[in-house]
């Protein structure tokens, strides 16, 4: 099946300085990809949605200056949350639709856990 | 925008029992999907129902997609310790929208 790395899958990081996060397709391309926060015990919250070449499209509360992603090819998708504090600190997950496969589903990655001290 | 609405919220079963949980869209999806999350880990897609009135099986596990298209359910007959984790419901309202998901159903089996 198709397969999503994410890396790191933990990071800490102290108040004050830049994390970023890489999302990669490993078989397949993928010209949409989607990053997701999960606070403990509650659901995916999507942030945004990015598509190979074009700027990302961010949901409605979500800072686009503080979490900027960049989709440079139909493989890496990165998430790089700027000036991180300690309210940051949680699970994101990033996923991706195969561009030859169905429109339906979607494949996650396996999480990075995000500390901010 | 688009609701899904999922319950319970957490369930605790003794194995063998069956569980249930239900999902409820606030508009009519074009599909929906289950997901399930081990305790530390990311979530796995486990089916798509497309059809209304679908009924799929995966083994214990039986998917059920309303008539009208707004709700779903996912019965587990003769629940197992490897069964725990927590479910989530994903809707679609149409074939290139984003996913909602509901806010999942936490399952948790004692041997």
């Amino acid at each position: 099946g198709a397969v999503v790395s994410q890396h790191p899958s933990w990071v800490i990081c102290k108040s004050g300085t830049s994390v970023k996060i890489e999302c990669r397709s490993l078989d397949f391309q993928a010209t949409t990809m989607f990053w997701y926060r999960q606070f403990p015990k509650q659901s995916l919250m999507l942030m945004a949605t990015s598509n190979e070449g074009s700027k990302a499209t961010y949901e409605q509360g979500v800072e686009k200056d503080k979490f900027l992603i960049n989709h440079a090819s139909l493989t890496l998708s990165t998430l790089t949350v700027t000036s991180a504090h300690p309210e940051d600190s949680s699970f994101y997950i990033c996923s991706a639709r195969d561009r030859e496969g169905g429109v339906y589903e979607q494949y996650f990655g396996p999480g990075t856990r995000l500390t901010v001290t | 925008g688009q609701q899904v609405m999922q319950i319970p919220q957490y369930q605790h079963v003794q194995e063998g029992e069956d569980f249930t949980t239900y999902c409820n869209s606030s508009t009519t999806l074009s599909n929906i999907q289950w997901y399930k999350q081990r305790p530390g880990g990311h979530p796995v897609f486990l089916i798509q129902l497309v059809k209304s009135g679908e009924v799929k099986k995966q083994k214990r596990l039986t998917f059920q997609f309303g008539e009208a298209k707004k709700n779903s359910s996912l019965h587990i007959t003769a629940t197992q310790t490897t069964d725990v984790g927590t479910y989530f419901c994903a809707g679609r309202s149409s074939g290139y929208s984003t996913l909602t998901f509901g806010k999942g159903t936490m399952l948790l089996v004692s041997p």
